[in-house]
């Protein structure tokens, strides 16, 4: 597709319960990004990707959290036994290179409810 | 641990005038920085970019403008019109790609 896709838009978790969001980034970019940005607040880095590898995972809050790329293209991050707090819109990114600056495309995000 | 800092959560300004919108930040390892734009139900929009090795870039309406020693960049909008109010983000990162976030400026603009 011309632009960053993200499934499903919207999401309602029971609080427990275990959630994937998935990511289909612009063909052939290869730096994928994951975001987690709260009401009022701008987005907040969780992990970031280059080709397959998972170069910085500084920013998952919790061991509940987990993100892949496997084939290097589309991811998915995982959330397991969801809480309250986890409620937020959670973007993804990609952008073309990695060796010298570039703007990153966003998608239109998945808002995960956990309730 | 705020590292991009947009200290004004929202700004009016009339049809025509100039819309000026700030950020600051901390960390003095940024070497690049970008203002995104985003409507409501949407992931944000890329904008406009500079550099850390210049002071100043324009794109038809918008130019950024950047002071290192202050740590503080800009982005002003003229004339602005009512299709620009949306949220305004600030964004910095450096060599890794990694970008860090303000947490965003709510522009209205007036018919």
């Amino acid at each position: 597709g011309a632009g960053v896709s993200q499934s499903p838009r919207y999401k309602v978790a029971k609080r427990g319960q275990d959630v994937a969001l998935r990511c289909d980034p612009i063909s052939g970019h290869v730096s994928l990004f994951w975001y987690q940005q709260a009401l009022g607040q701008g987005p907040e880095f969780l992990t970031y990707f280059q080709n397959e590898a998972q170069l910085d995972k500084s920013g998952l809050p919790s061991d509940r959290f987990f993100a892949e790329r496997p084939e290097g293209s589309v991811s998915t991050l995982k959330i397991q036994r969801t809480q309250q707090e986890d409620s937020a819109v959670y973007l993804c990114a990609s952008s073309k290179t990695t060796g010298e600056h570039t703007e990153a495309f966003f998608g239109q995000g998945t808002r995960l409810t956990v309730v | 641990d705020q590292q991009v800092k947009q200290n004004s959560p929202s700004l009016s300004v009339q049809e025509g005038r100039i819309s000026i919108l700030n950020c600051d930040y901390t960390n003095s390892m940024f070497d690049y920085f970008l203002w995104y734009k985003k409507y409501p139900a949407e992931g944000p929009t890329f904008l406009i970019s500079i550099s850390s090795i210049k002071d100043k870039n324009e794109d038809g309406r918008f130019t950024v403008f950047l002071n290192k020693s202050a740590k503080h960049l800009s982005l002003h909008i003229v004339p602005s019109q009512p299709g620009d109010s949306a949220v305004y983000f600030c964004a910095a990162n450096w060599g890794n790609n990694d970008m860090r976030f303000g947490a965003g400026t709510r522009l209205t603009v007036k018919p």
